[in-house]
């Protein structure tokens, strides 16, 4: 099952770029890459998901490397509004839908 | 369209005490979860399923038990609740297409339960 890592925490300074990595490396070829944030204790709000190409939406852009194994979520000029837990999960196990989402990235952004 | 509505909000139990957590979403998804989050910690997969009658465990099943008699309902049952089962519950669902295609999960607002 693919599973994913990601740092404990980081900062951002308010108005720069937030650039949070996830490691999938044991992703499966047509296994999507979501990306979720959780602002205090509310549920999950969807960001971005992709499979093998770059993509970009009114909120955030997602990098994926070209052997899949990493992805980079980048939220472009990151406001106070912005701190959060961000979560990077894979879909887990073939046509099975089971979600598994990861401890996730705390990111605080600081003025 | 509602979206996923969960009930209660906000319940206090007795060691001991059993209840149902209630989720309801109807969008005509297949695909159903709970998740529970500790305090500082992330969601963890309680119980999901993947259409009308079938159920599947995830990570944390033990002291849980659910099912899915219809599409649009998916509650959650505590039997003897015990203190270690505070936490937040969050429901989610998608369609199946969603999930093989890469769409949207959608949450529930969760529910706060303390047991004491």
């Amino acid at each position: 099952d693919a599973k994913t890592t990601q740092p404990t925490s980081m900062d951002c300074a308010e108005g720069r770029a937030a650039n949070l990595p996830c490691n999938h490396s044991t992703i499966s070829g047509n296994e999507y890459v979501y990306w979720y944030r959780q602002i205090h204790s509310q549920g999950p709000q969807y960001i971005i998901h992709g499979l093998k190409n770059n993509e970009t939406n009114e909120m955030a852009s997602l990098i994926i490397t070209e052997d899949r194994k990493s992805s980079t979520l980048i939220l472009p000029h990151a406001t106070l509004r912005d701190t959060a837990v961000y979560y990077c999960i894979v879909r887990v196990g073939s046509n099975t839908g089971k979600l598994i989402f990861g401890q996730g990235t705390t990111l605080q952004v600081k003025p | 369209n509602a979206g996923v509505t969960q009930t209660p909000k906000f319940r206090i139990l007795k060691i001991g005490q059993s209840m149902t957590l209630q989720c309801a979403q109807d969008m005509n998804h297949n695909y159903m979860y709970w998740y529970r989050q500790d305090p500082g910690m992330g969601l963890k997969l309680i119980y999901y399923s993947v259409g009308a009658g079938i159920t599947d465990k995830g990570e944390v099943p033990n002291g849980y038990n659910v099912s899915r008699s219809t599409t649009e309902d998916f509650p959650l049952r505590l039997e003897l609740a015990a203190p270690s089962q505070t936490s937040v519950y969050f429901c989610a669902s998608s369609s199946d297409r969603a999930i093989f295609s890469g769409n949207t999960i959608y949450f529930g607002e969760g529910s706060w339960l303390t047991v004491v």
